[in-house]
């Protein structure tokens, strides 16, 4: 399978504890998203890794939010201390740097 | 910020008639407009899109329309089939491609 894959597929959590996604990109893809779906909404930008250099981030990541993507390959996203808030389905995809981004299914998280 | 609005959540048509999708966007800085198609528990798919150079993209069944002066695009299908039913979401970015801003997305519905 080489398309972008997402670990894990579902994550329930309670409220408070620090959770962390994985993202693997289409191998030579530079260009790597995260994003982030509630229902009845399109994704909301997170931010954006060009290689490993992280050089957006929308201001709707907290501080609580953090994304590495070391040496350029698969990227992670950590959320700590969760909230109910943070519920929704979080949306990896990479790009070759042409139009067009590829996304992942996702992982659904639930903060109970 | 709605920088890409989509004011359909949803579509009904007869399959073999045309399904018409549109989108409004704010930022006159958008360079490139894509259309993403979703169905149930999977990511976004890239379907089709259109630089800003252009004023229509066509792809077998799949034609999008861009109208700059009006920050307008839409989404042809003609003809609709049963499997097209998804949600359709209208995104767009700057000429860099840093970060796709989607629509909240339209459900279409292809009766057969």
């Amino acid at each position: 399978d080489t398309g972008v894959s997402q670990d894990p597929r579902h994550k329930i959590t309670k409220r408070g504890q620090n959770v962390t996604f994985r993202c693997d990109p289409i191998s030579e893809h530079n260009r790597l998203y995260w994003y982030r779906q509630t229902l009845g909404q399109g994704p909301e930008f997170l931010t954006y890794f060009q290689n490993e250099a992280q050089l957006e981030k929308s201001r709707l990541l907290s501080d609580r939010f953090s994304a590495e993507r070391p040496k350029g390959s698969f990227s992670t996203l950590e959320i700590q201390r969760t909230e109910q808030g943070d519920s929704a389905m979080y949306l990896c995809a990479s790009s070759p740097g042409e139009l067009g981004a590829f996304f992942g299914q996702g992982t659904r998280l639930t903060v109970v | 910020d709605q920088q890409v609005k989509q004011n359909s959540p949803s579509l009904s048509v007869q399959e073999g008639r045309i399904s018409i999708l549109n989108c409004d966007y704010t930022n006159s800085m958008f360079d490139y407009f894509l259309w993403y198609k979703k169905y149930p528990a999977e990511g976004p798919t890239f379907l089709i899109s259109i630089s800003s150079i252009k004023d229509k993209n066509e792809d077998g069944r799949f034609t999008v329309f861009l109208n700059k002066s009006a920050k307008h695009l839409s989404l042809h299908i003609v003809p609709s089939q049963p499997g097209d039913s998804a949600v359709y979401f209208c995104a767009a970015s700057g000429y860099n491609n840093n970060d796709m801003r989607f629509g909240a997305g339209t459900r279409l519905t292809v009766k057969p």
